[in-house]
Order: C-alpha cells, then structure tokens, then sequence
C-alpha cells in the first residue's frame, strides 16, 4: 500500500522567508502527486498537482514543487511567503491506473507565518 | 460552477447515539468519496462509489458505518452508534472520470461527548 510521509509538523516562519515543506511517498509505479492547503476553517484546496512531463510544477499562489522521482519526492517551495499563507498543507498520492483514484494524505504541516 | 455541498457543518451528539451526513457532488462527477479526518492527521478515505456502486470500503467500519450514493448522485454516511473516537471532519469529495484532481466539500464537523 502506497503511504505518505511529510516530516514537519509545524514550521514557523516570518514574512519573506522561503519556505520548503517536505513529502516522501512510498510507491514504485507511477504516481500523481498534489499539494492540498487548508485554511483555518475551510475546506481542501488544490495547490498543485503533478501527472507527468516537466517534474517542476507551478501551482497558484506563488507556490510550486519539484518532483524527484529517484528519491521518491514531491516537495513544496515559496521563495517569500506572507502572513496569509499561514494554514495546514497536505500532501498526497494517487496511482493514476483504474478507476479507484483514492488520495492518499500525509499527516500534514502547520505552517505559521509571522508578521 | 458549484462546489461540493455538505451539510450540516457541524454536530456534536452523544455517545451512542446516531449521526448522519448528507453530500451533494458537482454535476456530473461520476466519482464520490468520503473522507475522514481526525484533528492533526490526513484524511483517510471511509468509502468510494463509482455511480451508486462502491468501489472500495474496506476502511468503513462496518459494524458502525454505513454509506449509500441512491441514483448515482446524492450520499449519506451514517454513524450508528457513535463513539468518541468518531470525532472528526467528515469530508465528501468528488472527481471527473480520468486524471484529475478532486473536489473537496466543507466538510462535517462531528464531536461526540
């Protein structure tokens, strides 16, 4: 079974500080990767998301992740990040074949930004 | 175009009592999961259907859980008895058949006391 590993808990930043938030997955075939962000009291939103082609994805708010497939990694990066950026992020994998797309999650990153 | 509807969005009930969600996924998604997700941890997937089918339930505690997609469009997910460990979001998704991305509902916030 695929699983997902995101190694920081929380991480506190101040504003403009880069930001790389970690995500390991344990999957040998092909794979889609995304990047989910929660803010306080909303719901799921897409980040970005990786099918196949260029391994270095853009997403929207300034965000993007590289793919790295030899060490099993899809990590996220802001080069500035802002106060409003303060949320949970989730990252997860699906295998792409069949019908049963289910999103495996990592257990999720804090991320705090301090004005 | 609407999202993903879920309601209501918050709960609190008694042990052993019983609690049901309702989801409504966007027009034309074939696919409909739910989700849970307890605080500080990833959602993980209760239950997927495929139209009115299930496709995969084999994280739905049956013995206290149970979901249904009547006419391929509309779920509920019911929880009978519910205990305190059941206190999570529950959270309905939906997806387009193929490689995309899911969409994501508000969720259900459940506490049970």
């Amino acid at each position: 079974a695929q699983s997902v590993s995101q190694h920081n808990h929380h991480v506190i930043l101040s504003e403009a500080a880069s930001l790389e938030l970690g995500c390991n997955y344990s999957y040998g075939g092909t794979v889609n990767l995304f990047w989910y962000v929660q803010y306080p009291g909303q719901h799921l939103q897409l980040l970005l998301k990786y099918f196949s082609g260029d391994p270095l994805v853009k997403g929207i708010k300034g965000f993007e992740a590289e793919f790295i497939k030899s060490k099993f990694s899809f990590n996220l990066r802001k080069p500035s990040v802002q106060w409003s950026d303060t949320a949970e992020y989730f990252c997860a994998v699906t295998h792409p074949s069949g019908s049963a797309r289910q999103l495996t999650f990592g257990s999720g990153t804090q991320l705090t930004v301090l004005p | 175009e609407a999202g993903v509807a879920q309601s209501p969005r918050y709960k609190i009930i008694e042990k052993r009592q019983s609690v049901a969600f309702w989801c409504n996924p966007i027009s034309g998604h074939a696919t409909l999961y739910w989700y849970q997700q307890i605080l500080g941890q990833g959602p993980k997937l209760l239950i997927q259907f495929q139209n009115n089918g299930v496709v995969d339930d084999s994280q739905l505690p049956k013995d206290r859980f149970s979901a249904e997609r009547l006419k391929g469009v509309d779920s509920t997910l019911k929880i009978q008895p519910a205990k305190l460990e059941d206190s999570a979001v529950y959270l309905c998704a939906s997806s387009e058949q193929g490689p995309t991305g899911y969409t994501f509902g508000s969720g259900t916030r459940l506490t049970v006391v």
